[in-house]
Protein backbone atom coordinates (compact mmCIF):
# COMPACT_ATOMS: atom_id res chain seq x y z
CA UNK A 1 0.00 0.00 0.00
CA UNK A 2 0.89 3.57 0.36
CA UNK A 3 3.08 4.91 2.57
CA UNK A 4 4.43 8.66 2.75
CA UNK A 5 7.03 9.47 5.58
CA UNK A 6 8.45 12.40 6.96
CA UNK A 7 10.75 13.69 9.69
CA UNK A 8 8.86 14.29 12.90
CA UNK A 9 11.16 17.77 14.07
CA UNK A 10 13.09 20.32 12.66
CA UNK A 11 14.42 23.39 14.38
CA UNK A 12 15.84 26.38 12.71
CA UNK A 13 16.94 30.23 13.61
CA UNK A 14 14.84 33.17 11.87
CA UNK A 15 16.14 34.58 8.68
CA UNK A 16 17.42 30.77 8.02
CA UNK A 17 16.30 28.57 5.10
CA UNK A 18 13.75 26.17 6.06
CA UNK A 19 13.80 22.15 4.31
CA UNK A 20 11.01 19.88 5.49
CA UNK A 21 11.40 16.39 3.54
CA UNK A 22 8.90 14.06 2.91
CA UNK A 23 8.91 10.10 0.83
CA UNK A 24 6.90 8.45 -0.71
CA UNK A 25 6.47 4.33 -1.59
CA UNK A 26 3.92 4.45 -4.18
CA UNK A 27 5.28 5.29 -8.04
CA UNK A 28 1.78 5.95 -8.86
CA UNK A 29 1.06 9.63 -7.19
CA UNK A 30 -0.60 12.20 -9.58
CA UNK A 31 -0.80 15.49 -7.00
CA UNK A 32 1.19 16.02 -4.02
CA UNK A 33 0.73 18.56 -1.25
CA UNK A 34 1.82 20.46 1.76
CA UNK A 35 0.04 21.22 4.66
CA UNK A 36 0.38 23.68 7.13
CA UNK A 37 -1.38 23.52 10.78
CA UNK A 38 -1.07 26.05 13.44
CA UNK A 39 -1.88 25.50 16.83
CA UNK A 40 -5.62 24.88 17.89
CA UNK A 41 -6.49 24.50 14.13
CA UNK A 42 -7.07 22.82 11.05
CA UNK A 43 -4.79 22.35 8.60
CA UNK A 44 -4.43 24.58 5.29
CA UNK A 45 -3.30 23.85 2.00
CA UNK A 46 0.32 26.00 1.72
CA UNK A 47 1.32 24.65 -2.20
CA UNK A 48 1.09 21.39 -4.32
CA UNK A 49 2.69 20.06 -7.01
CA UNK A 50 2.03 17.88 -10.24
CA UNK A 51 3.72 14.65 -10.47
CA UNK A 52 4.76 15.37 -13.75
CA UNK A 53 6.23 18.59 -12.37
CA UNK A 54 9.74 18.96 -10.59
CA UNK A 55 10.08 21.96 -9.04
CA UNK A 56 7.14 24.75 -8.25
CA UNK A 57 7.88 28.38 -6.53
CA UNK A 58 5.20 30.47 -4.71
CA UNK A 59 6.94 33.46 -3.09
CA UNK A 60 9.11 32.05 -0.02
CA UNK A 61 8.16 28.41 -1.08
CA UNK A 62 10.14 26.27 -3.02
CA UNK A 63 8.51 22.57 -3.96
CA UNK A 64 11.25 20.43 -5.39
CA UNK A 65 9.96 16.51 -6.73
CA UNK A 66 12.64 13.84 -7.59
CA UNK A 67 10.16 10.80 -8.96
CA UNK A 68 13.28 8.76 -9.54
CA UNK A 69 13.64 8.67 -5.39
CA UNK A 70 10.06 9.45 -4.94
CA UNK A 71 11.16 12.64 -2.71
CA UNK A 72 9.31 15.84 -1.90
CA UNK A 73 10.99 18.89 -0.58
CA UNK A 74 9.54 22.16 0.74
CA UNK A 75 11.89 25.04 1.29
CA UNK A 76 10.90 27.66 3.09
CA UNK A 77 13.54 30.99 2.48
CA UNK A 78 14.08 33.47 5.29
CA UNK A 79 11.55 31.45 8.02
CA UNK A 80 9.98 33.79 10.43
CA UNK A 81 8.55 32.87 13.75
CA UNK A 82 5.09 32.67 12.48
CA UNK A 83 5.98 29.96 10.15
CA UNK A 84 6.52 28.07 13.36
CA UNK A 85 4.05 24.72 12.84
CA UNK A 86 3.15 20.95 11.66
CA UNK A 87 3.46 20.66 7.74
CA UNK A 88 1.97 17.90 6.38
CA UNK A 89 3.23 16.05 3.39
CA UNK A 90 -0.02 14.43 1.68
CA UNK A 91 -0.42 12.57 -1.67
CA UNK A 92 -3.14 11.25 -4.36
CA UNK A 93 -1.84 7.53 -5.56
CA UNK A 94 -3.39 5.75 -8.38
CA UNK A 95 -5.69 3.63 -5.60
CA UNK A 96 -7.51 6.73 -4.86
CA UNK A 97 -9.81 7.61 -8.53
CA UNK A 98 -11.41 10.58 -8.30
CA UNK A 99 -12.51 10.30 -4.78
CA UNK A 100 -9.87 12.71 -3.48
CA UNK A 101 -8.42 10.66 -1.18
CA UNK A 102 -5.13 11.57 0.46
CA UNK A 103 -2.07 9.73 2.01
CA UNK A 104 -0.57 11.99 4.81
CA UNK A 105 2.58 11.65 5.94
CA UNK A 106 3.33 11.77 10.11
CA UNK A 107 3.85 15.67 10.21
CA UNK A 108 6.82 17.66 11.21
CA UNK A 109 6.68 20.37 13.97
CA UNK A 110 8.96 23.24 13.11
CA UNK A 111 10.30 25.12 15.23
CA UNK A 112 11.73 28.76 14.43
CA UNK A 113 14.08 30.50 17.21
CA UNK A 114 14.13 34.00 17.41
CA UNK B 1 -15.17 32.00 1.69
CA UNK B 2 -15.36 28.32 1.69
CA UNK B 3 -16.53 27.08 5.04
CA UNK B 4 -15.91 23.62 6.73
CA UNK B 5 -17.29 23.42 10.02
CA UNK B 6 -16.99 21.04 12.78
CA UNK B 7 -20.07 20.82 15.93
CA UNK B 8 -17.66 21.14 18.70
CA UNK B 9 -13.90 22.00 19.42
CA UNK B 10 -13.65 19.91 22.59
CA UNK B 11 -15.99 17.25 23.68
CA UNK B 12 -15.48 15.17 26.73
CA UNK B 13 -17.17 11.87 26.97
CA UNK B 14 -17.44 8.83 29.16
CA UNK B 15 -16.45 5.03 28.31
CA UNK B 16 -19.32 3.57 26.60
CA UNK B 17 -20.91 6.29 25.87
CA UNK B 18 -22.51 6.76 22.10
CA UNK B 19 -20.40 9.71 20.60
CA UNK B 20 -21.81 11.85 17.52
CA UNK B 21 -19.21 14.53 15.26
CA UNK B 22 -21.26 16.65 12.70
CA UNK B 23 -19.24 18.20 10.34
CA UNK B 24 -20.90 20.16 7.33
CA UNK B 25 -19.68 22.00 4.42
CA UNK B 26 -20.71 25.17 2.13
CA UNK B 27 -19.26 24.05 -0.87
CA UNK B 28 -21.36 21.38 -2.76
CA UNK B 29 -18.49 19.13 -2.66
CA UNK B 30 -18.91 15.37 -3.89
CA UNK B 31 -16.51 13.83 -1.44
CA UNK B 32 -16.13 14.58 2.75
CA UNK B 33 -13.73 12.21 5.09
CA UNK B 34 -13.10 11.72 8.36
CA UNK B 35 -9.49 11.86 9.87
CA UNK B 36 -8.09 11.26 13.25
CA UNK B 37 -4.65 12.79 14.40
CA UNK B 38 -2.25 11.39 16.51
CA UNK B 39 1.15 12.47 17.94
CA UNK B 40 3.98 10.82 15.47
CA UNK B 41 1.24 9.44 13.46
CA UNK B 42 0.23 11.94 11.37
CA UNK B 43 -3.76 11.87 9.87
CA UNK B 44 -5.17 8.31 9.71
CA UNK B 45 -8.14 8.39 7.38
CA UNK B 46 -11.47 6.28 9.10
CA UNK B 47 -14.04 6.85 6.37
CA UNK B 48 -14.92 8.56 3.85
CA UNK B 49 -18.08 9.74 1.14
CA UNK B 50 -17.78 10.41 -2.05
CA UNK B 51 -21.59 10.76 -2.62
CA UNK B 52 -24.83 10.94 -0.42
CA UNK B 53 -25.45 7.39 1.17
CA UNK B 54 -22.06 6.15 -0.28
CA UNK B 55 -19.75 5.54 2.12
CA UNK B 56 -16.26 3.84 2.37
CA UNK B 57 -13.63 2.35 4.81
CA UNK B 58 -10.63 4.04 5.19
CA UNK B 59 -7.38 2.57 6.92
CA UNK B 60 -8.85 3.13 10.80
CA UNK B 61 -12.64 2.37 10.51
CA UNK B 62 -13.09 0.25 13.48
CA UNK B 63 -15.40 1.42 16.60
CA UNK B 64 -16.72 4.03 14.11
CA UNK B 65 -19.39 4.51 11.69
CA UNK B 66 -20.73 7.10 9.38
CA UNK B 67 -23.80 8.58 8.02
CA UNK B 68 -24.26 11.43 5.08
CA UNK B 69 -28.25 11.62 4.64
CA UNK B 70 -27.56 14.99 2.99
CA UNK B 71 -24.57 16.31 0.52
CA UNK B 72 -23.19 19.05 2.85
CA UNK B 73 -23.61 16.93 6.18
CA UNK B 74 -20.78 13.86 6.93
CA UNK B 75 -21.42 12.53 10.75
CA UNK B 76 -19.12 9.98 12.55
CA UNK B 77 -20.44 7.96 14.98
CA UNK B 78 -18.49 6.20 17.96
CA UNK B 79 -20.85 3.50 18.90
CA UNK B 80 -19.62 2.83 22.87
CA UNK B 81 -16.82 5.53 22.92
CA UNK B 82 -13.46 3.80 24.43
CA UNK B 83 -10.22 5.56 25.98
CA UNK B 84 -8.38 4.37 22.69
CA UNK B 85 -10.72 6.87 21.01
CA UNK B 86 -9.12 9.95 22.45
CA UNK B 87 -7.90 11.98 19.81
CA UNK B 88 -8.33 15.41 17.35
CA UNK B 89 -11.08 14.44 14.83
CA UNK B 90 -10.89 16.77 11.62
CA UNK B 91 -13.62 16.69 8.85
CA UNK B 92 -12.40 17.79 5.50
CA UNK B 93 -14.31 17.94 1.76
CA UNK B 94 -12.89 18.25 -1.94
CA UNK B 95 -14.59 18.21 -5.13
CA UNK B 96 -12.76 15.74 -6.61
CA UNK B 97 -9.32 14.52 -7.21
CA UNK B 98 -6.90 16.98 -7.78
CA UNK B 99 -8.93 19.76 -6.31
CA UNK B 100 -7.85 21.44 -2.69
CA UNK B 101 -8.91 19.58 0.36
CA UNK B 102 -10.90 21.91 3.16
CA UNK B 103 -10.44 21.05 6.54
CA UNK B 104 -12.80 21.97 9.37
CA UNK B 105 -10.96 22.96 12.27
CA UNK B 106 -11.33 19.96 14.28
CA UNK B 107 -13.07 18.80 17.54
CA UNK B 108 -10.65 17.18 20.24
CA UNK B 109 -12.56 14.12 21.96
CA UNK B 110 -11.73 13.33 25.49
CA UNK B 111 -12.64 9.93 26.54
CA UNK B 112 -12.18 9.15 30.65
Amino acid sequence: GEDVEQSLFLSVREGDSSVINCTYTDSSSTYLYWYKQEPGAGLQLLTYIFSNMDMKQDQRLTVLLNKKDKHLSLRIADTQTGDSAIYFCAGVFGSSGNTGKLIFGQGTTLQVKP
Amino acid sequence: DVKVTQSSRYLVKRTGEKVFLECVQDMDHENMFWYRQDPGLGLRLIYFSYDVKMKEKGDIPEGYSVSREKKERFSLILESASTNQTSMYLCASTFSTGYEQYFGPGTRLTVT
